[in-house]
């Protein structure tokens, strides 16, 4: 069965632009979360859905970033007027619930 | 602040021989641990879990926990090249909540 997808794999945009990065989680799999990974650096948590419902946003690092999953399945981040330190990896993890996590390939987002 | 630390290494092993990475962790209470593989440019894959005090072995790979110590291995046996990547400790409060990462250890397996 196929994985996490998420898209696009790479982003370049501009500092202030905004952009949107989309997560596909494994079907059936009711818990969704994001991470937000920096060069030599472990995944970090950013926000974790159980269905529709986002239950967990407190590591989202500012008011810029935004993310929802309307129908409870595919889940899109969003970040606005986006800054050079938003530069990293996003990856989106998705399992049962209380089953571990698997990850999808990530988006590396550039900013310039 | 929950907090979950591992050596960042490098760790250089010879091929064939056991290459041992260790992490310690600061929640008490935490009640699940994973050891996730990361080759560069690649996502997290998953290669143990592991909840009792013990060991957990599957395949070449043993995963160790301690919860009195707050520590938790993973030994990875007649250790080869492609087994060179980044293993990233993660831990799980508890419940259906986001995993608490390490920074990772970088392993190179030399042929």
């Amino acid at each position: 069965g196929a994985g996490v997808s998420q898209s696009p794999r790479y982003k370049v945009a501009k500092r202030g632009q905004d952009v949107a990065l989309r997560c596909d989680p494994i079907s059936g799999h009711v818990s969704l979360f994001w991470y937000q990974q920096a060069l030599g650096q472990g995944p970090e948590f950013l926000t974790y859905f159980q269905n529709e419902a986002q239950l967990d946003k407190s590591g989202l690092p500012s008011d810029r970033f935004f993310a929802e999953r309307p129908e409870g399945s595919v889940s899109t981040l969003k970040i606005q007027r986006t800054q050079q330190e938003d530069s990293a990896v996003y990856l989106c993890a998705s399992s049962l619930l209380n089953q571990p996590q698997h990850f999808g390939d990530g988006t590396r987002l550039s900013i310039l | 602040q929950k907090e979950v630390e591992q050596n960042s290494g490098p760790l250089s092993v010879p091929e064939g021989a056991i290459a041992s990475l260790n992490c310690t962790y600061s929640d008490r209470g935490s009640q699940s641990f994973f050891w996730y593989r990361q080759y560069s440019g690649k996502s997290p894959e998953l290669i143990m879990s592991i909840y009792s005090n013990g060991d957990k072995e599957d395949g070449r790979f043993t995963a160790q926990l301690n919860k009195a110590s707050q520590y938790v291995s993973l030994l990875i046996r007649d250790s080869q090249p492609s087994d060179s990547a980044t293993y990233l400790c993660a831990v799980n409060p508890g419940g259906n909540t986001p995993l608490v990462f390490g920074k990772g250890t970088r392993l190179s397996v030399i042929a």
